[in-house]
């Protein structure tokens, strides 16, 4: 993928967790980054738009940040529910596309 | 409420064609763009294109360019992802999704498309 996620993170209910998403100047280096949350068997779900902001109904538990050509998304006090995958997403200007990471998959220990 | 509704799961042989469906209702269709997104099996997610369903201008991915067709009836709110001839490489979960600028911030459930001999 042009956006690069890990592919895993962990941690233990309570802990925070951080999921990076790396980039480049025609992606992330020059617009914004959204952030989805696929848990399993479902359809993915909007987390954070605009690098840092929460729809309504999106718990505070979850923050977006961006610098540069990365973003980064946080999970303080993670819970059993919060296990899914999560994906970084942003318009890429050299391809003319919307582009996603690889997505990283959360397990709570 | 906002919702995307997508038509259910199919079963289809290689070469044949096939159109699924997303159908919005709870918001004015005609102003958001509506794009589709794959997701093969165990993988991750795909941008495949997008849809104004105010004038059904489009816009895709190069990488399913010429493979599929992305289009729109405004006047049933519904937009469609078609193709004319199904590979077995087109097995793969469809998501339809309202777009906001470059977010997607509702997603239909999913169109299963399954292409075996």
């Amino acid at each position: 993928s042009v956006l690069t996620q890990p592919p895993s993170a962990s941690g233990t209910p309570g802990q925070r967790v951080t999921i990076s998403c790396s980039g480049s100047s025609s992606n992330i280096g020059g617009n914004t980054v959204t952030w989805y949350q696929q848990l399993p068997g479902a359809a993915p779900k909007m987390l954070i738009y605009s690098n840092n902001q929460r729809p309504s109904g999106v718990p505070g538990r979850f923050s977006g940040s961006k610098s540069g050509t990365s973003a980064s998304l946080a999970i303080s006090g993670l819970q059993s529910g919060d296990e899914a995958h999560y994906y970084c997403a942003a318009w890429d200007d050299s391809l003319n596309v919307v582009i996603f990471g690889g997505g990283t998959k959360v397990t709570v220990l | 409420e906002v919702q995307l509704v997508q038509s259910g799961a199919e079963v289809k042989k290689p070469g044949e064609s096939l159109r699924i469906s997303c159908k919005g209702s709870g918001y004015s269709f005609t102003s958001y763009w509506i794009s589709w997104v794959r997701q093969m099996p165990g993988k991750g997610l795909e941008w495949m294109g997008r849809i104004d369903p105010s004038d059904s201008y489009t816009n895709y991915s190069p990488s399913f360019q010429g493979h599929v067709t992305i289009s729109a009836d405004k006047s049933i709110s519904t937009a469609y992802l078609q193709w004319s001839s199904l590979k077995a490489s087109d097995t793969a979960m469809y998501y339809c999704a309202r777009q906001e600028l470059v977010a997607f911030d509702y997603w239909g459930q999913g169109t299963l498309v399954t292409v075996s001999s």
